[in-house]
């Protein structure tokens, strides 16, 4: 069970998008829907920010948007606001009951 | 409101037993599956595993061996027990309640940092 892999920075100007990669296997990512995203601060716990791949859970702005392809899901953040700079982490379902961790991406509102 | 607690030594020795509890209210955890999810300094998030109240549980294949997770119904709480511990162990330690069985960690303690010291 390898950690999905992420770019470890992403950066944006305010207004504008940026879009985080996840890619996985046929095994995590390909094969499931439960792909998940967390928005992380300094010192917090995680958040959850999508689920099933697109869904966001109630209060998450929908400026956050998530898609799939193949073995890659992606977050897409536009409308950059200040607030955004934080840490991203996806997370697959890896059945039977396991679950992945990519490495996670700052991102940087410049 | 449901909130979720967990609680344990700061500081553990090395080659001994990492011991946590997830204390959970305003939710059973008959209702839910749970788990273990641990972020070493600067680093990033690894999945330890989860547990049914039934008792059922898995964990991450690379802890597998020294990895044990249990529920107690009586105290609505959950707990982790992670044996033979280094430095690499070092981490701040969450538990999470998933969304359904297969989903999300939809919401998270508020995470504890253990240090293992040799």
């Amino acid at each position: 069970q390898s950690a999905l892999t992420q770019p470890r920075s992403v950066s944006g100007s305010p207004g504008q998008s940026v879009t985080i990669s996840c890619t996985g296997t046929s095994s995590d990512v390909g094969a499931y829907i439960f792909v998940s995203w967390y928005q992380q601060y300094p010192d917090k716990a995680p958040k959850l920010i999508i689920y099933d791949v697109n869904k966001r859970p109630s209060g998450v702005p929908d400026r956050f948007s998530g898609s799939k392809s193949g073995n890659t899901a992606s977050l897409t953040i536009s409308g950059l606001q200040a607030e955004d700079e934080a840490d991203y982490y996806c997370c697959s379902y890896a059945g039977p009951y396991t679950w992945v961790f990519g490495g996670g991406t700052k991102l940087t509102v410049l | 409101q449901v909130q979720l607690q967990e609680s344990g030594p700061g500081l553990v020795k090395s080659s001994e037993t990492l011991s946590l509890t997830c204390s959970v209210s305003g939710v059973s955890i008959k209702s839910y599956y749970w788990s273990w999810i641990r972020q070493p300094p600067g680093k990033g998030l690894e999945w330890i595993g989860y547990i049914y109240y039934t008792g059922n549980a898995n964990y991450n294949p690379s802890l597998k061996s020294r990895v044990s997770i249990s529920a107690d119904t009586s105290k609505n709480q959950f707990s982790l027990k992670l044996m033979s511990v280094t430095a690499a162990d070092t981490a701040v330690y969450y538990c999470a309640r998933i969304m359904t069985a297969q989903d999300a960690f939809e919401m998270w303690g508020q995470g504890t940092k253990v240090t293992v010291s040799s």
